[in-house]
């Protein structure tokens, strides 16, 4: 179902605290995103990778990290900086950076809230 | 980067009736463009492509150059078409628009 596993699905965070969110992919895709989804505000890029070591800021990428140092996986780490963490983030896979019939593939989400 | 935009955060039809979500974009050239939809407890998948021309659930997208517009369409909603619904450009950083939530009532 999907191919990509996020994990927690419920994560509870206390403030000052750091926490990594798992993003595994077993579909072999090059391409891996981060969004981050709040109510009323759609879907906002967190961070990208277009492939193994390499990755890119979205538009909200103060107060997280990422690393890609397989291609499988793509965890993100939402840090004390982050001033608004409580939020259901996203991860995403496709075979390769956009391009035509290069569909995006996406993962069930993790609800972080901070407490 | 190439971006699109959701006017419209909210839309409320009754079933039956048309329904118009719109998706302008602001780049030049070839957009590849794509739908995607999360209904409620579900993933967020693809809905459809513009590439492809086809029609899933009763969707159509039509690519207009002229408006810079890739809107979504659909000539009878039903109650099960309510959902968010996000435009995207298929580009290497996949900046989807702010989507727009449907609902569609009895």
């Amino acid at each position: 179902d999907g191919g990509i596993t996020q994990s927690p699905k419920y994560l509870f965070r206390k403030e000052g605290q750091n926490v990594t969110l798992s993003c595994e992919q077993n579909l072999n895709h090059d391409a891996m995103y981060w969004y981050r989804q709040d109510p009323g505000q759609g879907l906002r890029l967190i961070y990208y990778s277009q492939i193994v070591n390499d990755f890119q800021k979205g538009d909200i990428a103060e107060g997280y990290s990422v690393s890609r140092e397989k291609k499988e996986s793509f965890p993100l780490t939402v840090t004390s900086a982050q001033k608004n963490p409580t939020a259901f983030y996203l991860c995403a896979s496709s075979i390769a950076p956009g391009g035509t019939g290069n569909t995006i593939y996406f993962g069930e989400g993790s609800w972080l809230t901070v407490v | 980067a190439q971006r699109v935009t959701q006017p419209e955060k909210l839309l409320s039809v009754f079933k039956g009736a048309p329904v118009e979500l719109k998706c302008n974009y602001s780049y030049s050239g070839s957009p590849e463009l794509f739908w995607y939809v999360q209904y409620s407890r579900q993933r967020l998948q693809l809905l459809l492509r513009h590439i492809s021309r086809e029609s899933i659930k009763g969707f159509t997208a039509d690519l207009n150059k002229g408006e810079t517009s890739f809107h979504l369409k659909k000539p009878f909603a039903q109650e099960e078409d309510s959902a968010m619904y996000y435009c995207a450009p298929h580009n290497n950083d996949m900046r989807f628009g702010a989507g727009t939530r449907l609902t569609v009532k009895p």
